[in-house]
């Protein structure tokens, strides 16, 4: 089992949809959680950090549940700029190993 | 801000022949790590340099090795290339760990790396 699990998808959704993409972790350790975005050979670039207690920026929305070990990404009123490859990321702040997950693409249409 | 510049964007090498990857982060940055990203496996961290001085081997170290020239230069080198290090390789840094809770890393632009 990896250590950090993501559905590949394709996600295809319509403008203005909501969409939710869930990461599984299995290393109950882990304490930092990241979503990054990457798009078509570029560059992975931070989205945003996961806290405990849930954060949001704008139309993001980022949960943590440590009894079950996901972390979830919501994304409301989806534009076609949010076209991307989303990807998780887990670890143990102190040491300098964060695991990536393989990535969840998301396709906006018009 | 250039933030992290990765050398070269493209290479090709015959199987055998070495070369060096160059990073060079301008963010007064303590941390520094290589990564390669190869189709459904994800990012994976080759080495990394906790801070000026010193390195240590991430996940998949075999076939390279690295050095840390000062705190803004982290180089990879390729000894002896073989086709299974085709991939695209990433640079990145971040501040020490425990002061980079919520700032994560900030990666260079990749460099396109095939061996035939």
């Amino acid at each position: 089992r990896k250590e950090v699990e993501q559905d590949p998808g394709p996600f295809n959704v319509p403008e203005g949809a909501t969409v939710a993409f869930n990461c599984t972790y299995s290393n109950s350790a882990s304490q930092s959680f990241f979503w990054y975005r990457q798009d078509c050979r570029k560059e992975p670039k931070l989205l945003m950090s996961v806290y405990s207690s849930g954060n949001e920026d704008g139309r993001f929305t980022a949960q943590l549940n440590r009894a079950s070990q996901y972390i979830s990404l919501l994304i409301r009123d989806s534009k076609l700029s949010d076209s991307a490859t989303y990807l998780c990321v887990g670890g143990n702040s102190g040491t300098y190993k964060y695991i990536f997950g393989t990535g969840t693409r998301l396709k906006v249409l018009a | 801000n250039a933030g992290v510049t990765q050398t070269p964007k493209f290479q090709v090498l015959k199987t055998g022949q070495s070369m060096t990857l160059q990073c060079a982060q301008d963010m007064n940055h303590n941390s520094m790590y290589w990564y390669r990203q190869d189709p459904g496996m994800g990012l994976r961290l080759i080495y990394y340099s906790a801070s000026e001085g010193t390195t240590d081997k991430g996940e998949v170290p075999n076939g390279y090795n690295v050095s840390r020239l000062n705190k803004r230069e982290f180089s990879l080198r390729l000894e002896s290339a073989a086709p299974s290090q085709t991939s695209v390789y990433f640079c990145a840094s971040s501040e020490s760990p425990t002061e980079s809770r919520g700032r994560g890393y900030t990666f260079g632009s990749g460099t396109r790396l095939t061996v035939v």
